[in-house]
């Protein structure tokens, strides 16, 4: 299993671009979530799913748009691009069942907006 | 609204020393979460606790629940320099969906020879 994948690792945009991250998980797990982490103040969720077709709003959800078309897939759109948006981006994955619910996360995007 | 606060922030400690880490939440929860990062790395799944008076551990570090007082803590024992990284709780409000967790801003271990 190659886990939680994201692409890009990194990705440079000017101010009012747009663009997608990606994350795939072959895990078969129905919950995904994006997380955005600024230096000293830990991870913040964005938007989070809990199976295909469903999704909610995190804390930081402005700016961001997400769909859940495939278990697998859970990709995260910057609609216009902004300096605030300048972070790393991690996604994660985990499964339904009682027992914990450990989040698998991705090795990250990290994104700079000039 | 959920809340988590960790405390310290930054924590520099000698090799065999011992230490405690400390998270507080503002609501109701039924489950927390620690995770361990590297510097530049992802997240890695350290423990997760489920009930009130839950303990696990693991090597040198022990985690423990008390949902009365709104408190986990993570107990370092006899540290080494391989455990430096940056420690995260989360945690779940009660009744939430499973994955819409509320992280602490996480606290910078530094183990000194």
């Amino acid at each position: 299993n190659a886990g939680v994948t994201q692409t890009p690792k990194f990705q440079v945009l000017k101010t009012g671009q747009s663009m997608t991250l990606q994350c795939a998980q072959d895990m078969n797990h129905e919950y995904m979530s994006w997380y955005r982490q600024d230096p000293g103040m830990g991870l913040r969720l964005i938007h989070y799913s809990v199976g295909a077709g469903i999704t909610d709003q995190g804390e930081v959800p402005n700016g961001y748009n997400v769909s859940r078309s495939t278990t697998e897939d859970f990709p995260l759109r910057l609609l216009s691009a902004a300096p605030s948006q300048t972070s790393v981006y991690f996604c994660a994955s985990s499964s339904q069942g009682w027992g914990g619910d450990t989040q698998y996360f991705g090795p990250g995007t990290r994104l700079t907006v000039l | 609204e959920l809340k988590v606060e960790q405390n310290p922030l930054f924590l520099s400690m000698q090799e065999g020393k011992n230490y405690t880490i400390y998270c507080n939440y503002s609501t109701t929860s039924d489950r927390l979460y620690w995770y361990r990062q590297d510097p530049g790395k992802s997240l890695e799944s350290l423990f997760v606790l489920l009930s009130n008076g839950a303990v696990k551990q693991e090597g040198r570090l022990m985690a423990s629940l008390d949902t009365k007082a709104r408190l986990s803590t993570l107990h370092i024992t006899a540290a080494v320099h391989d455990l430096s990284a940056t420690y995260f709780c989360a945690v779940k409000a009660y009744g939430g969906a499973t994955n819409k967790l509320i992280f602490g801003t996480g606290t910078l271990l530094a183990v000194q020879p």
